[in-house]
């Protein structure tokens, strides 16, 4: 089956730009019918979806961090990957990659797999 | 953005109990719900998708209701392993997707 697996810095310094990439193996990500999500929880909070990515490279990002936002996908190496920039404390978080299903309308529905998380403490 | 808010926020039970979670959206989703169980340390798993069609491979003894606004995950007879957080997310409308805060279920 497929599944997802997070890589990158644990420790970002404030201002600088937090990079992640999300390896998904058991499947190819050029397939289609998926788009491939970075979800984001904060420590003892709950989960922030931060954006996704077709594999034809189409983004939708959340207007909160849209500004800061960028998810590409190599669809060669079958991953994708995330940037953050001017990353402050508040950014903080575990960082899933997760798998969600496209509908018929083209729209994104519930995610399944997820990656294990990573977390990227972001500090001086 | 639809706001998903859960109740309780956490709560406390007993292994053989019967569990209700409720989720509350800011506006119709129809049924596009869908909801997960989260131990600590480890990743969301998908328990049900479309507010009441069960994941394969999740027990029998979870089961989704609702639609528009009100939705509920139960679980019929609580079992150790279900100490965990549950969520709720809508995938009517976006962006932004969202999560409800999360319910915590404790052994009491």
């Amino acid at each position: 089956q497929v599944q997802l697996q997070e890589s990158g810095p644990g420790l970002v310094k404030p201002s600088q730009t937090l990079s992640l990439t999300c390896t998904v193996s058991g499947g190819s990500i050029s397939s289609g019918g998926y788009y491939w999500s970075w979800i984001r929880q904060h420590p003892g909070k709950g989960l922030e979806w931060i954006g996704y990515i077709y594999y034809s490279g189409s983004t939708y990002y959340n207007p909160s961090l849209k500004s800061r936002v960028t998810i590409s996908v190599d669809t060669s190496k079958n991953q994708f990957s995330l940037k953050l920039s001017s990353v402050t404390a508040a950014d903080t978080a575990v960082y899933y990659c997760a798998r969600g299903k496209r509908r018929s309308s083209g729209q994104n529905n519930w995610f399944d797999p997820w990656g294990q998380g990573t977390l990227v403490t972001v500090s001086s | 953005a639809i706001r998903m808010t859960q109740s309780p926020s956490s709560f406390s039970a007993s292994t053989g109990d019967r569990v209700t979670i409720t989720c509350r959206a800011s506006q119709g989703i129809s049924s596009y719900l869908a909801w997960y169980q989260q131990k600590p340390g480890k990743a969301p798993k998908l328990l049900i998708y479309a507010a009441s069609t069960l994941q394969s491979g999740v027990p029998s003894r979870f089961s989704g209701s609702g639609s528009g606004t009100d939705f509920t995950l139960t679980i019929s007879c609580l079992q150790s392993e279900d100490f965990a957080t549950y969520y709720c997310q809508q995938y009517y409308s976006y962006p932004p997707l969202t999560f409800g805060g999360g319910t915590k279920v404790e052994i009491k």
